[in-house]
């Protein structure tokens, strides 16, 4: 079965200090990778995504991930962090199943900014 | 370019009752899905839609069920509220089941007291 693991419930940086988020999946079949941020009573934001190609996917404010498909990971970066940047994070894989796609998303990672 | 909209915004509901969450995709999508948010979780698959019928469902009870309208728009009901019904409830809309980006609404946050 294919499964999401977010390895750190939260996360709290300095501001302009670099930042990973973990993101581990388990999958018998081909994904698609995608990261999205939440902010305080909002829906989900997508931040970026990897269909095929190159691994390393860069996205919105700043943000890039890189897949392995080795170590089926898809963490997330930031070279230089701001205070607007905490917000919950959420990556998500999805996957062919019975003539459609199934979406399933890890239990996120909360990222504080710290001034 | 409208986004994916959801009303309402905010209810309260009392055990047992039922409720009606509706949602109108982005605009140029067809397919719509339904996920619950419980506090501090990650988003739960309910259920997608797409050509107005149900192509996949999540585990969640026959209390939940859906209907898509030719226009596209979604709604969710759910019956026989339980206190553990209470949650945000976030539609996203994507075009076709082909696996590519899914867009969220801002969610409906239902309280059942």
């Amino acid at each position: 079965a294919q499964s999401v693991t977010q390895l750190d419930s939260q996360v709290p940086v300095f501001e302009e200090a670099p930042v990973e988020l973990r993101c581990n999946y388990s999958s018998s079949v081909s994904v698609y990778l995608f990261w999205y941020v939440q902010y305080p009573n909002q829906g989900l934001q997508l931040l970026l995504k990897y269909l095929s190609g190159s691994t390393l996917v860069k996205g919105i404010n700043g943000f890039e991930a890189e897949f392995n498909k080795s170590q089926t990971s898809f963490h997330l970066r930031k070279p230089s962090v701001h205070i607007s940047d905490t917000a919950e994070y959420f990556c998500a894989v999805t996957f062919p199943t019975s003539g459609t796609y199934k979406y399933i998303f890890g239990t996120g990672t909360r990222l504080k900014v710290l001034a | 370019d409208a986004g994916v909209t959801q009303s309402p915004t905010h209810l309260i509901k009392t055990r047992g009752q039922q409720v009606t969450l509706r949602c109108s995709p982005k605009s140029g999508h067809d397919t719509v899905s339904w996920y619950q948010q419980a506090l501090g979780q990650g988003p739960q698959f309910i259920f997608q839609y797409y050509e107005e019928e149900e192509r996949q469902r999540g585990n969640f009870p026959d209390r939940f069920s859906g209907h898509q309208f030719p226009n596209y728009s979604s709604e969710l009901n759910v019956n026989a509220l339980l206190l553990g019904d209470s949650a945000l409830y976030l539609c996203a809309s994507s075009l076709g089941v082909t696996g590519n980006t899914i867009y969220f609404g801002e969610g409906s946050w239902l309280t059942v007291v």
